[in-house]
């Protein structure tokens, strides 16, 4: 069974520009997550949906970030213009709703590293 | 102060050794805890979650000490594939499902 789906996995792009990064959650899991890790900072949760609707968007840094989930197998993180503080690592998450709400596995695709000149 | 908090490292320790890492977390009402392993230049991955009684996988040990807000990982007889970044995570409300992870302890095992 594929795993959750990340394009592309490296983009170099110079500020000002738009950068969209995709996501492709496993099939079946309810809720996908959008996670940022830079050296300073470390991972940190931008923004997370369950069943396509967007829950906790307290993470997203400024309206310059945006992200959709149009239906249940695609996402989209948009960034807007793009800065060089933007460059890190964007992963993306699925977990599945399970009978043990408390401890629901978050599994993460390989990752879009990101680097704004 | 941050939510969740971890030594950085490195620990660097000898291929047989034991080795353990404390997390502690500032918010008294986290529901579930979890360590997370990721490997240089990959995605983290779970290794396992921690439940109040305390468990253990194999040479993994989790602990919850819930009066003084830590979790702790203790791996016994490391080997050098344990060599990793370990990352806790705690999720705090009940019915919200973020998650907010520690910066990692790099771990090195070395030969």
């Amino acid at each position: 069974d594929a795993g959750v789906i990340q394009s592309p996995r490296h983009e170099v792009t110079e500020m000002g520009q738009e950068v969209t990064l995709r996501c492709k959650p496993i099939s079946g899991h309810d809720y996908l997550f959008w996670y940022r890790q830079t050296m300073m900072r470390g991972l940190e949760l931008l923004i997370y949906f369950n069943n396509n609707v967007p829950i906790d968007d307290s993470g997203m840094p400024e309206d310059r970030f945006s992200a959709k989930m149009p239906n249940a197998s695609f996402s989209t993180l948009k960034i807007q213009p793009s800065e060089p503080r933007d460059s890190a690592v964007y992963f993306c998450a699925s977990s599945p709703t399970s009978g043990r709400a408390f401890f629901n596995e978050q599994f993460f695709g390989p990752g879009t590293r990101l680097t704004v000149l | 102060r941050k939510e969740v908090e971890q030594d950085p490292g490195p620990f660097n320790v000898p291929e047989g050794a034991t080795v353990a890492f404390n997390c502690t977390y500032s918010n008294s009402a986290s529901q579930s805890f979890f360590w997370y392993r990721q490997d240089c230049r990959k995605e983290p991955k779970l290794l396992m979650s921690v439940y109040s009684s305390g468990n253990e996988d194999g040479r993994f040990t989790a602990q919850l000490n819930r009066a003084s807000q830590y979790i702790s990982l203790l791996i016994r007889d490391s080997k050098l594939s344990d060599s990793a970044t370990y990352l806790c995570a705690v999720k705090s409300n009940f019915g919200n499902e973020k998650l907010t992870f520690g910066t990692g302890t790099r771990l090195t095992i070395i030969p």
